[in-house]
């Protein structure tokens, strides 16, 4: 199958880190994406990883990859109000290049 | 640059009227994608154009919807003789020439209501 699978609620307080995970299915992605929505608007490119990498960072967000998990995780440190959205992550569909979401976790930051 | 445009941003229907989403690429990019969003979930994969080439239409129910991407002019996302079930948000997204698996932008989306 082709399913990406993400929690669908997390919660945090102000300040706090968050840690939104996911698992996909296809071994021969080559990038995988985190995407932000948030209410009512489209999505926002977050971050993509490559997948000979292990980590990224980018300021206050990283990427982890285990490939051999198929596990994907986005950490947000020092979380704010304005990071309360949906998040999305993504892959290639069998390597081309429509991309196959999961259903979001939506991130509700506690001030 | 501008993003990613599409309009109407909202778009409200009585079934069996027709609907018509329109999506102008980012500039460069030749490759445009549709997507749909139910409410609550995900964004499901519908249709990837190039110019005046549809490359994968899997995801497009067979009937009643029909996509295009011409020479000239914006992509159209067309829904004919509406029902119910296709309230729904339409995301566009676009990418540049294939170098690979390459990142797709997405625009604001159209949010069709069907009465």
């Amino acid at each position: 199958g082709e399913d990406v699978e993400q929690s669908l609620f997390l919660s945090v307080r102000e300040g706090d880190s968050s840690v939104i995970n996911c698992t996909y299915t296809d071994s021969s992605s080559t990038y995988l994406y985190w995407y932000k929505q948030e209410p009512g608007a489209g999505l926002q490119l977050l971050t993509y990883i490559f997948s000979n990498m292990d980590m990224k960072q980018d300021q206050r967000l990283t990427v982890l990859l285990n490939k051999k998990d198929k596990h994907l995780s986005l950490r947000i440190a020092d979380t704010q109000t304005g990071d309360s959205a949906i998040y999305f992550c993504a892959e290639p569909h069998s390597g081309n290049t429509p991309l196959v979401f999961g259903k979001g976790t939506r991130l509700s930051v506690i001030a | 640059n501008a993003g990613v445009m599409q309009n109407p941003r909202h778009l409200v229907r009585r079934r069996g009227q027709e609907a018509r989403l329109r999506c102008s690429p980012m500039k460069g990019h030749s490759h445009v994608y549709w997507y749909r969003q139910l409410p609550e979930e995900g964004l499901k994969f519908m249709v990837y154009l190039q110019k005046e080439n549809i490359i994968d239409e899997s995801g497009m129910p067979k009937e009643r919807f029909s996509a295009e991407f011409p020479k000239e002019g914006p992509s159209i996302l067309r829904i004919q003789q509406v029902v119910r079930g296709d309230s729904a948000a339409y995301f566009c997204a676009s990418s540049p020439p294939l170098r690979g698996t390459d990142t797709q932008y997405f625009g604001p989306g159209t949010r069709l209501t069907v009465l």
